[in-house]
């Protein structure tokens, strides 16, 4: 089956620099890896996710890139804000059964303003 | 407002107590799922759901039933016979086809006395 490592488990960075989170996957057969963003007490909030037809994919401050070869995709957030402070979890997934999805451990960013 | 709700937030359990807790989407999603949450550790599935009346076993099933008579409605019982259930609970749905999301609700947090 998958197997989803995250890296790194915490991350400290000052407001205004970039963030990077990277996960990598086992199994060749995913093609779907969605991010989540989750805040203390709540349940996770999509943020971005990218298919494995497309290579990198960008929402305003959020970018996701995505290495089919390697098995690896990441999380790029630029211009951090203290508002970004979070729980970052990645997913991967075969399109083919979407009730497979394999989350990564976790990623705890802190802004400091 | 469209969305999942879960309630209770707060649950808290007695030795040798069954407990249930709701989860209710109102998107029209056809497949629910129940995660759990432990710290430091990603999401795992308990539980899912792809129509009414019919639902699978996750990875970690054991100590935990759940019902699916109506589409909208999922609930997941903790049983007596899940020796360690203190954790965070999270629902989830999805609209059925390939390449969909799944959206999580709020959670439920249980706790044992």
């Amino acid at each position: 089956g998958e197997n989803v490592e995250q890296h790194p488990s915490t991350l400290s960075v000052q407001e205004g620099d970039s963030a990077v989170i990277k996960c990598t996957y086992s199994d060749s057969a995913s093609n779907y890896f969605p991010w989540y963003k989750q805040e203390l007490g709540k349940g996770p909030q999509l943020i971005i996710d990218i298919r494995s037809n497309v290579g990198e994919k960008k929402d305003q401050r959020i970018a996701v890139t995505l290495n089919k070869t390697a098995k690896h995709f990441s999380l790029h957030i630029t211009e951090t804000q203290p508002e970004d402070s979070a729980v970052y979890f990645c997913a991967a997934t075969p399109i083919s059964n979407n009730n497979d999805m394999r989350f990564g451990a976790g990623t705890r960013l802190t802004v400091k303003p | 407002d469209g969305g999942i709700t879960q309630s209770p937030k707060y649950l808290f359990r007695k030795e040798g107590q069954n407990v249930t807790l709701s989860c209710e989407q109102n998107l029209n999603h056809d497949a629910m799922y129940w995660y759990r949450q432990d710290p430091g550790q990603g999401l795992r599935l308990i539980y899912y759901s792809q129509i009414v009346n019919d639902f699978q076993k996750g990875d970690i099933a054991e100590g935990y039933s759940v019902s699916r008579e109506k589409k909208e409605s999922f609930p997941l019982t903790v049983t007596s016979a899940q020796k360690n259930p203190t954790a965070f609970y999270l629902c989830a749905s999805r609209r059925q086809g390939l390449g969909e999301t799944q959206y999580f609700g709020p959670g439920t947090r249980l706790l044992v006395l």
